[in-house]
């Protein structure tokens, strides 16, 4: 069956570092890929997407490649900032279905 | 629009009660689902809905039921809450065109003792 694989947190940076949270995943066909974040104390929100082979997902600072040779998505920004921390959940929706398989996620405490 | 709203936003429970958590949504969304949060497991997809009428089991349907009489409401039943069934739960919507963006609620956290 369809899964997502991402790295185990928790993951703590000081503010500007380079972030990357690791991705893969399993599944038959062309998924699509997504990350969502979830903010203390409140639901899921989506970070950014890709629906297809070398598409790059961006938003506030953040990018990921949908990579079909390594089957990954890896999240990454270049500069973290407090406001950042949260917790990153990489998921896959199959081709025609809302159904979203997630990740365990990873939290992400950045510090001042 | 108010998006995705869920009530309660805490609850507690014996072992054994029955309660409805209720999720509804106003942008017309089609799709409808159910997730439950557990440490360490990420979102599990409980049930899901393509459309007034229509229900269907996720990955662990399991104590729960669903019914979607219309398009808006999406509540979710547990009729005899167990202690495995502690969590936070989240209802999400989005249109069912395919992979379409999916906006979920702000969640409920659920003890049962």
């Amino acid at each position: 069956g369809n899964s997502v694989t991402q790295m185990e947190g928790p993951v703590t940076l000081s503010e500007e570092a380079f972030l990357t949270i690791n991705c893969t995943y399993t599944a038959t066909g062309y998924p699509s890929l997504f990350w969502y974040v979830q903010y203390p104390g409140e639901g899921l929100q989506l970070l950014l997407k890709a629906t297809k082979a070398d598409d790059k997902g961006s938003n506030k600072g953040f990018e990921a490649t949908y990579r079909k040779e390594t089957t990954s998505f890896h999240l990454e920004k270049g500069s973290v900032q407090v406001s950042d921390s949260a917790v990153y959940f990489c998921a896959l929706a199959q081709g025609g279905s809302e159904k979203l398989v997630f990740g365990k996620g990873t939290k992400l405490t950045v510090n001042p | 629009n108010a998006g995705v709203t869920q009530t309660p936003k805490f609850q507690v429970l014996k072992t054994g009660q029955s309660m409805t958590l209720q999720c509804a949504q106003d942008m017309n969304h089609e799709y409808m689902s159910w997730y439950r949060q557990d440490p360490g497991m990420g979102l599990r997809l409980i049930h899901y809905s393509v459309g007034a009428g229509i229900t269907d089991q996720g990955e662990v349907p399991n104590g729960y039921n669903v019914s979607r009489s219309t398009t808006e409401d999406f509540p979710l039943r547990l009729l005899s809450a167990a202690p495995s069934q502690t969590s936070v739960y989240f209802c999400a919507s989005s249109y069912a065109s395919g992979e379409e963006t999916q906006y979920f609620g702000p969640g409920t956290r659920l003890l049962v003792l």
